[in-house]
C-alpha cells in the first residue's frame, strides 16, 4: 500500500504557482520523497526527489518539513501542460519499486 | 537517448490467445521493472529485476503471466492464455542503482 495521502484533485490558474501537498507520517530514516507526474495516456514522468533538504531544480521545487511528514511540491508558473496527476512516493533507492498511490489530478486552468 | 523503448504500443487480441510484451530499457541501466495501470488499480508493480535476475515477482497476478530478461538490453512480459480482465496498459521501467526510474510510453492492450 501506498505510504502517502495526497488531495484528490486540485486547480490552479495558469501562470500562477501550484503548491501540491502531500503526507507521509510513516516515512523512514533512509526513504526519499519522489515526486512524478503522468499526462494523459503517457507513462510517469520523474520530477524530483529529496531526503531532508529542500530541492529545485528546473522543473519544480520540493519542500520537505523538517519532522519530515509531509512535503510539498511546487511549480513556480504553472502553464496548461502541467496538467497532470501528481504522485508523491516514498521509498529506498531507485533500484527499489516504486508504490504508486492515487495521486493528486491537477488542472491548469487558462 | 532514446529513452525506453516498449512494443507494440498497442494490442487488441481475442481471449485465449498468448500476447507478448517487449521492453528495451535505458543503455546502462541495470534495473527493469514492469508495471500495470487500470483504472480499478491504479499502477501497480508486477515484476522487477537486478542485473537481468528476477528480484520480487509477487505482483504477477497468476501463472498465466511469466517474464523474461534474458540480458541487459531486453525483456519480455507473456501472458498465456490472455483474459478479458488482462486489459491494462502495461508499463516498463528502467534505472540505473540508485537513480530514478524511467519510463516508457506503454503497451495498451485489449482482450476481447
Amino acid at each position: 500500500d501506498a505510504k502517502t495521502t495526497q488531495p484528490t484533485s486540485m486547480d490552479c490558474a495558469e501562470g500562477r504557482a501550484a503548491n501540491l501537498p502531500c503526507n507521509h507520517s510513516t516515512i523512514s530514516g533512509n526513504e526519499y520523497v519522489y515526486w512524478y507526474r503522468q499526462i494523459h495516456s503517457q507513462g510517469p514522468q520523474y520530477i524530483i526527489h529529496g531526503l531532508k533538504n529542500n530541492e529545485t531544480n528546473e522543473m519544480a521545487s520540493l519542500i520537505i518539513t523538517e519532522d519530515r511528514k509531509s512535503s510539498t511540491l511546487i511549480l513556480p508558473h504553472a502553464t496548461l501542460r502541467d496538467t497532470a496527476v501528481y504522485y508523491c512516493i516514498v521509498g529506498g533507492s531507485g533500484n527499489t519499486p516504486l508504490v504508486f498511490g492515487k495521486g493528486t489530478r491537477l488542472s491548469v486552468i487558462a | 537517448d532514446a529513452g525506453v523503448i516498449q512494443s507494440p504500443r498497442h494490442e487488441v487480441t481475442e481471449m485465449g490467445q498468448e500476447v507478448t510484451l517487449r521492453c528495451k530499457p535505458i543503455s546502462g541501466h541495470n534495473s527493469l521493472f514492469w508495471y500495470r495501470q487500470t483504472m480499478m488499480r491504479g499502477l501497480e508493480l508486477l515484476i522487477y529485476f537486478n542485473n537481468n535476475v528476477p528480484i520480487d515477482d509477487s505482483g504477477m497476478p497468476e501463472d498465466r503471466f511469466s517474464a523474461k530478461m534474458p540480458n541487459a538490453s531486453f525483456s519480455t512480459l507473456k501472458i498465456q492464455p490472455s483474459e478479458p480482465r488482462d486489459s491494462a496498459v502495461y508499463f516498463c521501467a528502467s534505472t540505473l542503482w540508485g537513480d530514478t526510474q524511467y519510463f516508457g510510453p506503454g503497451t495498451r492492450l485489449t482482450v476481447l
